[in-house]
C-alpha cells in the first residue's frame, strides 16, 4: 500500500487559517469516510484530532475541522495559535482492511 | 482513565526478533468495543501502521511487514504483544501501541512510545 500524499510543510501567522491536504485513491480516502488526523509535538505521542473525516473527539478545539472531496481529505485549522505548531498526519482505512498514513506535514506558526 | 505502556528491549541485534509488550491499565483489553494496534516511527520520519488485533485474536497486518510480524493478545494479563523477525537497521524506530475504538480506522489512546535500536 502506498502512503497518502501530504505537503511536507505549511505555515501561517497567528490568527490565520491554514489547510493541510491528504490525497489518496478510491481504495482508501475516496472509498471510505474513515479518514483521521493526528497532531504530534516533538518527542510526544500522536494525538487524535479528527476522525471519520470531520468528527472531533471530546476536548479537541473547534478550531480544528475536517472535510473530504473525492480522493482528497483536508484538515483546516482556524485562528492559528503558537501551540498548533506541530506535525500533522492523516490516515485512512483501506479496501484491504488495513490502515495507511500520510507522510506528515510540518506546520510552522510564523 | 485508560493507559497503555510499551515495554521491551531497547536494543536488538540485526537478524534477531524484536519483541514488545503493551500493558493496558484502567480498562479491559477484552472489551468488544476495541481493537489494539502497533505503530512505529523511524527517527525523523513519519508514522507507519504495523498491525492490529482484536481480543478474540483476529489480526490485521501491514502488507509490507506481514511476513515478519506477529501480534498476539493475552487477555489474562491485559496485554498484547508484537514480534518482528529478521530485523535490520531500517526497523530502528519509536514503537507505539494504541487503542482503536470500534474499527481499526482510528487510534484514540496511545502509549508514550518506546525506542528500539537495531545494532550489533
Amino acid at each position: 500500500q502506498s502512503a497518502l500524499t501530504q505537503p511536507a510543510s505549511v505555515s501561517g501567522s497567528p490568527g490565520q487559517s491554514i489547510t493541510i491536504s491528504c490525497t489518496g485513491t478510491s481504495s482508501d480516502v475516496g472509498g471510505y469516510n474513515y479518514v483521521s488526523w493526528y497532531q504530534q509535538h516533538p518527542g510526544k505521542a500522536p494525538k487524535l484530532m479528527i476522525y471519520e473525516v470531520s468528527n472531533r473527539p471530546s476536548g479537541v478545539s473547534h478550531r480544528f475541522s475536517g472535510s473530504k472531496s473525492g480522493n482528497t481529505a483536508s484538515l483546516t485549522i482556524s485562528g492559528l495559535q503558537a501551540e498548533d505548531e506541530a506535525d500533522y498526519y492523516c490516515s485512512s482505512y483501506t479496501s484491504s482492511s488495513t490502515l495507511v498514513f500520510g507522510g506528515g506535514t510540518k506546520l510552522t506558526v510564523l | 482513565q485508560l493507559q497503555l505502556q510499551e515495554s521491551g528491549p531497547g536494543l536488538v541485534k540485526p537478524s534477531e526478533t524484536l519483541s514488545l509488550t503493551c500493558t493496558v491499565s484502567g480498562g479491559s483489553i477484552s472489551s468488544s468495543s476495541y481493537y489494539w494496534g502497533w505503530i512505529r516511527q523511524p527517527p525523523g520520519k513519519g508514522l507507519e501502521w504495523i498491525g492490529s488485533i482484536y481480543y478474540s485474536g483476529s489480526t490485521y497486518y501491514n502488507p509490507s511487514l506481514k511476513s515478519r510480524v506477529t501480534i498476539s493478545v493475552d487477555t489474562s494479563k491485559n496485554q498484547f504483544s508484537l514480534k518482528l523477525s529478521s530485523v535490520t537497521a531500517a526497523d530502528t524506530a519509536v514503537y507505539y501501541c494504541a487503542r482503536h475504538p470500534f474499527t481499526i480506522s482510528r487510534m484514540d489512546v496511545w502509549g508514550q512510545g518506546t525506542t528500539v535500536t537495531v545494532s550489533s
